[in-house]
Parts: structure tokens; C-alpha cells; sequence
């Protein structure tokens, strides 16, 4: 069955330091793999996705992540995070091949950065 | 492009009611996805249309049902409510129905069944 888990519910961060935020999946087949942000009482954002290619993805407001097969992981990160970036992240893969799309979620991280 | 719109954005209803939340999609989207956001289970996929069919369906009961119309906007709808159906319903639009599309979500109906 496919999963994914970010196993992190809290990442704490201060403002201007590096973030990253932990997402691994598992599935059979070849995985697409996105990231979207969620901020209080709104839906969600897209940030980025993987289809297949450079391991490394670059997003929305400065995130990208990259994708590492042999460690099923696909990580978020920022070289700097701001305040404003405080919100919900959730990880999820859409898995590949036929043509229904159908999103699993993550439970998702809360993530907080601090002045 | 307007993105993707839900109406209402707040309901509030009693056990046994039932319910509509309508969804505009991003304009030439043909794909409609719902989903269902609790605190206990996250984010759940109820149902997927594509061209007014219905092409994917999540594990919910039959009192989930959705359509969706010529124009591509979509309804979904909740019968015989019960508390456990209080959430954040999120509506999403893709271009097409494949797993590599993006999907863009709207700011979701917030559900309260008392």
C-alpha cells in the first residue's frame, strides 16, 4: 500500500537558520512526490513536485527538496527560514502509472520559526 | 487565472441533514478532486471527476457522493450527516487526471454537524 510519513509532527527553527522538514514515502512504482504549505484556516498551497530527472527540485518562496530514491525520502528545505514561514507542511505522493490522480497525504509538520 | 473557488466557506448543520458544497475549478481545469481534512485522520481523498465521470472514488461511505458538471464545476454532497462528518472539505483542480499534474486546492468548507 502506499504511505507517506513526515515524522516530525513540531520542527523549531530560528529565523535566518537552514530548515528541513521529513517526508519518506513508500510505493511501488515510479513515486510523484509533492510538498504543499498550508496556513491557518486556508487550503493549500503548492510548493513543488518531483516528476522524475534532477533529484533536486526548487519551489515557491525559496523551498525545494530533494529526492532520494535508494532512502524513499524527499525532504524540504530553505537556506534561511523567515517567520512567515510558520505553518503546515504536508508531504504527498501521487503514484505512478494510469492515469488516476489521487493524492496521500502525509499527516503533516507544524512548523515554527521564531525572530 | 482566478483560482479555484468553494461555496460555501462555513456551514453549520445538525445530525441527520444533508448537505451541498460546490466547487469552481481554475478555468480549463477538466479534473475536480475532493478531500476531507480532520484533526484525528488528515487529509483523506474522497472522490475524483474527470469530464463528468467519476474516476476514482477514497474509502467513505455511500453518503459521500459528488457530480460534476459540462462546465467542470463540481458538487459534492453529505446525507444523513453525523458528527464525525464535521471537517474541512478541500476541493482541488488538476488540467487533466493524470499523477503528474499539479493539484490546486481552494480554501475548503468548513463543516460543523452538531
Amino acid at each position: 500500500a502506499q504511505s507517506v510519513a513526515q515524522p516530525e509532527d513540531q520542527v523549531n527553527v530560528a529565523e535566518g537558520n537552514p530548515l528541513t522538514v521529513k517526508c519518506t514515502y513508500s510505493v511501488s512504482g515510479n513515486p510523484y512526490l509533492f510538498w504543499y504549505v498550508q496556513y491557518p484556516n486556508r487550503g493549500l498551497q503548492f510548493l513543488l513536485k518531483y516528476i522524475t530527472g534532477d533529484n533536486l527540485v526548487k519551489g515557491s518562496y525559496g523551498f525545494e527538496a530533494e529526492f532520494n530514491k535508494s532512502q524513499t525520502s524527499f525532504h524540504l528545505k530553505k537556506p534561511s527560514a523567515l517567520v512567515s514561514d510558520s505553518a503546515l507542511y504536508f508531504c504527498a505522493v501521487n503514484r505512478g502509472g494510469g492515469s488516476q490522480g489521487n493524492l496521500i497525504f502525509g499527516k503533516g509538520t507544524k512548523l515554527s520559526v521564531k525572530p | 487565472k482566478a483560482g479555484v473557488t468553494q461555496t460555501p466557506r462555513y456551514l453549520i448543520k445538525t445530525r441527520g441533514q444533508q448537505v451541498t458544497l460546490s466547487c469552481s475549478p481554475i478555468s480549463g481545469h477538466r479534473s475536480v478532486s475532493w478531500y476531507q481534512q480532520t484533526p484525528g485522520q488528515g487529509l483523506q481523498f474522497l472522490f475524483e471527476y474527470f469530464s463528468e465521470t467519476q474516476r476514482n472514488k477514497g474509502n467513505f461511505p455511500g453518503r459521500f457522493s459528488g457530480r460534476q458538471f459540462s462546465n467542470s464545476r463540481s458538487e459534492m454532497n453529505v446525507s444523513t450527516l453525523e458528527l464525525g462528518d464535521s471537517a474541512l472539505y478541500l476541493c482541488a483542480s488538476s488540467s487533466s487526471s493524470g499523477r503528474k499534474d499539479t493539484q490546486y486546492f481552494g480554501p475548503g468548507t468548513r463543516l460543523t454537524v452538531l
